[in-house]
């Protein structure tokens, strides 16, 4: 699976739109694009994935550029409960394992 | 919403003993995993189950790991003969097939403290 690179802290206000940055510039044609996040120990909880094309959700959009070597995950309202570790996972479709990397530590502030 | 639900939330137990974790999937996934985390570090994947079988795992899942979906609700981690470097935060995690995707839901951890 191809490896990503994220920053590794961002902060943003609260009522903000928060763009976490994620580079994949070895990823090949048959790997997803996954955005997940934990927030304090519990649980990852996932957010969206995409293949090629932007995606939207109750939760977020995923924007990944035409070559598919990054994406940006936008919350577009970041609230307080949003501070958490944000992970951008990159995965072939038929493997189950997720790679967890160290993420990105997205600090709301009020 | 439907989610996975683990048991217990904290386990605590001696060197050597075995522990069985426990997890219900969401109801109509036919997928299920394990990953870990110990505490400071990332989450890691120890090993996918699918149709009654362990279908992937990891190097962290020797033999003193096992798994099981002993009916047709729980899906139970079983830890040999622990050691101290078992101690972690153990997710369990099922999946159903979305087109060709497999987007994971993870349960609230299991605190296994080995002493």
């Amino acid at each position: 699976d191809a490896k990503t690179t994220q920053p590794t802290s961002m902060d943003c206000a609260e009522g903000r739109a928060a763009n976490l940055p994620c580079n994949h510039s070895t990823i090949s044609g048959n790997e997803y694009v996954y955005w997940y996040r934990q927030i304090h120990s519990q649980g990852p909880q996932y957010i969206i994935h995409g293949l090629k094309n932007n995606e939207t959700n109750e939760m977020a959009s995923l924007i990944i550029t035409e070559d598919r070597k990054s994406s940006t995950l936008i919350l577009p309202h970041a609230t307080l409960r949003d501070t958490a570790v944000y992970y951008c996972i990159v995965k072939r479709i038929e493997r189950h394992q997720f790679y967890f990397g160290t993420g990105t530590s997205l600090t709301v502030i009020p | 919403e439907p989610e996975v639900t683990q048991t217990p939330s904290h386990q605590v137990t001696q060197m050597g003993q075995e522990v069985i974790l426990r997890c219900v999937p969401i109801s109509n996934h036919l997928y299920f995993y394990w990953y870990r985390q110990i505490l400071g570090q990332k989450v890691e994947f120890l090993v996918s189950f699918y149709n009654n079988e362990i279908s992937e795992k990891s190097e962290i899942f020797d033999d003193q790991f096992s798994v099981e979906r002993p009916d047709g609700s729980n899906f139970t981690l079983k830890i040999r003969s622990t050691k101290l470097e078992d101690s972690a935060m153990y997710f369990c995690a099922s999946s159903s097939k979305t087109g060709s995707s497999y987007e994971q839901y993870f349960g609230p951890g299991t605190r296994l403290t080995v002493t």
